[in-house]
This record gives C-alpha cells, sequence and structure tokens, in this order.
C-alpha cells in the first residue's frame, strides 16, 4: 500500500460547483497533513494546512479523520483559476514528508 | 514567505555529460535543503536531504555517486546530475524549512521554482 493515495482524476466540473478530493495515508504515527497546488510545469504551493479541528480559508475546507486516516479538501464555488493539481502532503514526523501523486482538477466554463 | 531560486530553469544536454542545478534560499539561511525529483505524471518524490557542513543523506534508490549534493553554503546548496542519460530527464525541485529549522512536522515547506532537464 502507498504511503500516500490520491485519485489522480481529472475531475472536470462547472463553474461555480463544489468538489471534494479525499487523500488516504497509511502511517498512523503522521503527525501533519497539507494540502500544495501545482500549477503545470512549476513548484509546489501551500494551499493550506490541515488540522484535527478542520479548517476553512474562503471557498476552500480542509478536513482530517485520524479513525479512517483520510484528509480531505472541499472547494466551493469552483473558479476557472482553480484548475491546477492539488497535492496532499503527510509529514509522519521524522523530517521526511510524503507526496501523493496529485489529483487534477480542471474547472470547465 | 521565504524564497528559494533555483537555477537554470531548463536545461537540455546530451546523454553522457553532467548538470549542475543551484539551489538558493535568499532571504533566509538553510542549514538543510531537500532534493526532490518529478516524472511526468507522478509523485514528487524526495531524492536527498542535503546537510550543510555534512554529507548529504540519499533515499533508498538513489545512487549518491550519481547524483551528486554539495551544501556550500548556508544558502547554497548544488545537485550535479552526472553523466546524465534520457531515463534522467525529470523536473528536479528543491526546497528549504524557513528559518533554517530541519523539516519539523508543523512546518510549511518552501520550493524553489524547479529545474526541467531533458537529456537527449
Amino acid at each position: 500500500r502507498k504511503e500516500v493515495e490520491q485519485d489522480p482524476g481529472p475531475f472536470n466540473v462547472p463553474e461555480g460547483a463544489t468538489v471534494a478530493f479525499n487523500c488516504t495515508y497509511s502511517n498512523s504515527a503522521s503527525q501533519s497533513f497539507f494540502w500544495y497546488r501545482q500549477d503545470c510545469r512549476k513548484e509546489p504551493k501551500l494551499l493550506m494546512s490541515v488540522y484535527s479541528s478542520g479548517n476553512e480559508d474562503g471557498r476552500f475546507t480542509a478536513q482530517l479523520n485520524r479513525a479512517s486516516q483520510y484528509i480531505s479538501l472541499l472547494i466551493r464555488d469552483s473558479k476557472l483559476s482553480d484548475s491546477a493539481t492539488y497535492l496532499c502532503v503527510v509529514n509522519p514526523g521524522y523530517q521526511k514528508v510524503t507526496f501523493g501523486i496529485g489529483t487534477k482538477l480542471q474547472v470547465i466554463p | 514567505g521565504a524564497v528559494v531560486s533555483q537555477h537554470p530553469s531548463w536545461v537540455i544536454c546530451k546523454s553522457g555529460t553532467s548538470v549542475k542545478i543551484e539551489c538558493r534560499s535568499l532571504d533566509f539561511q538553510a542549514t538543510t535543503m531537500f532534493w526532490y525529483r518529478q516524472f511526468p505524471k507522478q509523485s514528487l518524490m524526495l531524492m536527498a536531504t542535503s546537510n550543510e557542513g555534512s554529507k548529504a543523506t540519499y533515499e533508498q534508490g538513489v545512487e549518491k555517486d550519481k547524483f551528486l549534493i554539495n551544501h556550500a553554503s548556508l544558502t547554497l546548496s548544488t545537485l550535479t546530475v552526472t553523466s546524465a542519460h534520457p531515463e534522467d530527464s525529470s523536473f528536479y525541485i528543491c526546497s528549504a524549512p524557513p528559518s533554517g529549522r530541519a523539516q519539523s512536522s508543523y512546518n510549511e515547506q518552501f520550493f524553489g521554482p524547479g529545474t526541467r532537464l531533458t537529456v537527449l
């Protein structure tokens, strides 16, 4: 089983739609979690950290479910500019982070 | 946020040549930097951890004699791909934790813009 698993997609959604991505991780001792956004041929950029209590930043909501070992990202009112690959990142706490393969989102006009 | 630069942004070379990629932290010191590689449609994979003043730590399956890492100063790490072959063609990205701290549970990473290597 991979350390971090994501559905690569692509997810094709119309503008204004709500879309959710999940990411599962295998190491139950993992300590911190992040969602990064990566545009084509660019470096990843931090979108948001994921906390146990869940956190929201504008149209984006991230949740962590430790019992089931998954994190989620919800995007409301999708914009064309949200089109990108969303990377799930897990830090097991010993100076090494693991990236998921990324979920590709394409928002369609 | 902290700024990390990489040079060159892209390079095309012939098989058998060596290519050097630089990673610089522009507004902070970094005792640790990380080198990643990303093949098309695949995850970012950590190749090695670059440590200022000591040897780099390589991940399993990464040849240390092929991918030479030198952390020359608190703001510069270099990755040299020696005798590059077409299968080394990839997107190489470095990252550094802010404030010179090693990867910790709660720090985000700041990434360089990446170097796209194409070996003919």
